[in-house]
């Protein structure tokens, strides 16, 4: 069955970095996207971005753009995301979750988060 | 401000059927397919429908989709208690190349 297994809980100052890392397994890693998606406290669901793990081709919004980066260890089926410069608003539970993409006839896109990772809590603070 | 708009809460009680909207564009909703997550607080979110209308295995038929438009819904009948949770709308948006998530609304079983 597929299965996304994230890294424990994270406790990090202001300005300091994290790297989440998601093992993928019960399925092949590089045919399905892997975005990464998070919760703040009180908040809603964030999406912060996609990677394609075959070619490692990434997207962000430009909230994140030049603060997240999203990597991918082929031979491990794991994928990574990392976020810099860290600020208490970062405090939040980040899940990496294994999409799908398809296009229909007329170019329509189909594209929907399935399979998501347990969560991993990271925690900013001084 | 989430691009696809949704009511922050709705409520309703059990038995009942309730019905929640998520308004978009051209380049979102109203070009590509649309999906709903379930979120109950403290759990890993779930996808509840995909492509409009479908649901995946393992979700019961008490949940429908569908779009008409650049809008989309959401519909719960037989409301139980056990469904009072958060839930998102999402789609692709081909303009800008991202995936979209509404804001979410807060569902409560009186």
């Amino acid at each position: 069955q597929v299965q996304l297994v994230q890294t424990g809980a994270e406790v990090r100052r202001p300005g300091a970095s994290v790297t989440v890392s998601c093992r993928t397994s019960g399925y092949t890693f590089t045919n399905f996207d892997i975005n990464w998606v998070r919760q703040a406290t009180g908040q809603g669901l964030e999406w912060m971005g996609w990677m394609n793990p075959n070619s490692g081709n990434t997207y962000y919004p430009q909230k994140f753009q030049g603060r997240v980066t999203m990597t991918r260890d082929t031979s491990i089926s794991t994928a990574y995301m990392e976020l810099t410069n860290l600020r208490y608003e970062d405090t939040a539970v980040y899940y990496c979750v294994r999409a799908f993409r398809g296009t229909a006839f007329g170019g329509h896109i189909d594209y929907y988060l399935h399979y998501w990772g347990q969560g991993t809590r990271v925690t900013v603070a001084s | 401000q989430s691009v696809l708009t949704q009511p922050p809460s709705l409520s309703a009680a059990p038995g009942q059927k309730v019905t929640f909207s998520c308004s978009g564009s051209s380049s979102n909703i109203g070009n590509n397919y649309v999906s709903w997550y379930q979120h109950f607080p403290g759990t890993v979110p779930k996808l509840l429908i995909y492509d409009n209308d479908q649901r995946p295995s393992g979700i019961p038929a008490r949940f429908s989709g569908s779009k008409s438009g650049t809008s989309a819904t959401l519909v719960i009948t037989g409301l139980q208690t056990g469904d009072e949770a958060d839930y998102y709308c999402g789609a692709w948006d081909s303009r800008l190349n991202v995936m979209f998530l509404g804001g979410g609304t807060k569902l409560t079983v009186l």
